[in-house]
């Protein structure tokens, strides 16, 4: 079992919807992180976390919101979303300043009609 | 320019044969990190196995060893004795620098274990 929980693991909305996908950690870990990824193509990296403060935003339009309330949770919150956007979004963690690997969850798969 | 490439979009294998998955990278820090990471079509991204540039020794983990080229840039995975649970998306991924906090990742190998 994986120790990243992502919930809800689909989700299917409009493009006027407002939704939010929830990542959890129990492991101590002090940076998580926000991936997305379309079919047949690697992970692509949206945002990061470290000790709770936004440390990384690699040009994500304002249409995603993250958001870390503490350590262990990560949100990320969705708004006027685009067709495009439709993809797997996977949540990692991992102990800061670690040459080790990422945990990730099993994923969000997005569907935006 | 590619920091991660993966030259095989698939390979297939006869099950309890070895495989060799190739990952060339590219980096001038002398720091990094090379990880390769499983996807089943379940979506989860499943840790394999890390090589520290820094490291000596070729990483082993269970039935995965990487053979690290660090001279050529390369850290192929091999995968022994192969099972029907090991096909799945094969990702080779890259941290610059010890202290990074991104991964960056290869297009990936779709392996295919055949009975």
């Amino acid at each position: 079992d994986t120790e990243v929980t992502q919930t809800p693991k689909h989700l299917v909305m409009g493009m006027t919807n407002k939704k939010s996908l929830k990542c959890e950690q129990h492991m101590g870990h002090r940076a998580m992180y926000w991936y997305k990824q379309k079919a047949k193509k690697p992970p692509e990296l949206m945002f990061v976390y470290s000790y709770e403060k936004l440390s990384i935003n690699e040009s994500v339009p304002s249409r995603f919101s993250p958001e870390c309330p503490n350590s262990s949770l990560l949100n990320l919150h969705l708004h006027a979303l685009q067709p495009e956007d439709s993809a797997l979004y996977l949540c990692a963690s991992s102990q800061e300043h670690f040459t080790g690997e990422l945990f990730f969850g099993e994923g969000s798969r997005l569907t935006v009609l | 320019a590619q920091k991660i490439t993966q030259t095989q979009p698939g390979m297939f294998v006869q099950e309890k044969e070895a495989v060799t998955l190739d990952c060339t990278y590219d980096t001038s820090d002398p720091s990094y990190g090379l990880f390769w990471y499983k996807q089943p079509s379940s979506g989860e991204m499943i840790f394999l196995i890390y090589q520290g540039s820094y490291d000596q020794q070729n990483a082993t983990e269970g039935r995965y060893s990487l053979n690290f080229q660090k001279a050529r840039k390369s850290a192929n995975l091999v995968i022994s004795a192969s099972q029907l649970g090991d096909s799945a998306m094969y990702f080779c991924a890259m941290r610059e620098g010890f202290e990074a906090n991104n991964l960056f990742f290869g297009t990936g190998t779709r392996l295919t274990v055949i009975p």
